[in-house]
Parts: C-alpha cells; structure tokens; sequence
C-alpha cells in the first residue's frame, strides 16, 4: 500500500515567521509530486506540480524542493502571514496504469496568528 | 474560483438511500476525477474517467458507481447509503489522461450526511 506521510500534522506560528513542512514519499515508480493548499470551506488550490529530482518551485512567498532519490519534498513559507493559514496537502502519482491517481496526505494544518 | 462545479453544496439523507452527485469539469478539461474526504481520513481517489471512458478505479465501493457524459459532466452515485458514506465528495478535473503530472483542478465539494 503506497503510503504518502506528512510532519507536522500541525503548526501554529507568528506572523513574519518563515516555517516549513515535510512530505514523505514512495521513492520508487515516482512520477509528479503536487502541493495544494486547502483553506476551510473551499476547495484544495494547486500549488505546483513537481516531476524532476532537485526541483525547486516558487509561488510568491511559497517554495517547494523535492528528492525523489530519498522521497521527500519540503514547502517553505518565507515571512508567514495570516492569510497563509490553511491546510497544506501534499500528494504522489506514481507510474502505471492509473498515474492519473493522487495519492494524498493527511495535510500539515498551519495557523499563522497575527 | 477553480472552474469546476459541484451540485449540489450539502446533501442530507437517510441510510439505505440512493443519491446522484454531478460534477462540471472546467471548459476544455477531459478527465475528471471523483476524491472522497471522510473524518480524520486523507482525500481518497475513487474513480478517473477521461473523455467517457473509465480510467481508474481507486477505493470504491461496489455500492458506489460513476459515469461521465458526451457533454463531459460526470455523475456519482452512491446507494444503499451507510452512516460512514457521510463525507465530504470532491470532484477534479484536469485537461489530458496522463494526469499524473497534470494539475487537477477541484471543485467546491458536496458534503453527504447520512442519518
């Protein structure tokens, strides 16, 4: 059973902290690695897409690097402000018939308080 | 606003009920994807259809069944309805199959509650 693992499970920072999480993955038959971010009552929001081992991704005040060789990536939030809280989701497709599949984690849940 | 619509927003009903949740997939997105997110559980994948055809099937139960149409909106239904069926049902679009690396777009989410 492919297993997608996410620490801390939550997190609770000031604002103007810089913070990261972790997402563990299978290493073996990797294909992409997603990030999203989930605020309550909405709907998960794509974050990047990552496919190459040592790619490193930025959205604004968000980076994300990954290792496919140890399965890990890391979401960094530089200078963290109220409006980053929400759930951030990590998920792994894998190669084979059904790659379209993410295979989500429970989410790191950050609480950025002003 | 990610350009994909769910219907409908809640959904209350009893056990042993049958009941259908549409999806929209945003305009030019083939595939759609159908997650379900119950209590203290990740987002689980169901089932993929690309262009009408079933692509994959993850956790589904056999009392759960799925469709998607010419016009490319898809359908889930789900009967003989348990009290644990009640979660939060997601539906995902994305533009090709190899959906791997694609970015899939979620819609707004149907939550069931059975009683």
């Amino acid at each position: 059973i492919l297993n997608v693992e996410q620490s801390p499970q939550s997190l609770h920072v000031q604002e103007g902290d810089s913070t990261n999480f972790t997402c563990s993955f299978p290493s073996s038959n990797f294909y992409a690695l997603h990030w999203y971010r989930w605020e309550t009552a909405k709907s998960p929001e794509a974050l990047f897409v990552m496919t190459l081992n040592g790619d490193e991704k930025k959205k604004g005040r968000i980076s994300a690097t990954l290792n496919t060789k140890e399965g890990y990536s890391y979401l960094y939030i530089k200078g963290s402000q109220p409006e980053d809280s929400a759930t951030y989701l990590c998920a792994f497709s894998g190669y084979g018939g059904s790659q379209g599949n993410l295979i989500f984690g429970k989410g790191t849940k950050l609480s950025v308080k002003p | 606003d990610s350009g994909v619509t769910q219907t409908p927003k809640h959904l209350i009903t009893a056990t042993g009920q049958r009941v259908t949740l549409r999806c929209s997939p945003r305009s030019g997105d083939l595939s759609v994807y159908w997650y379900q997110q119950s209590l203290d559980q990740g987002l689980q994948f169901l089932i993929q259809y690309y262009n009408g055809e079933e692509r994959a099937k993850g956790n589904i139960l056999e009392r759960f069944s799925a469709q998607q149409f010419p016009d490319l909106h898809s359908e889930l239904n789900l009967s003989s309805l348990e009290l644990g069926d009640s979660a939060l049902y997601f539906c995902a679009s994305s533009v090709v199959v190899a959906g791997g690396s694609d970015t899939q777009y979620f819609g707004p989410g149907t939550r069931l509650t059975v009683l």
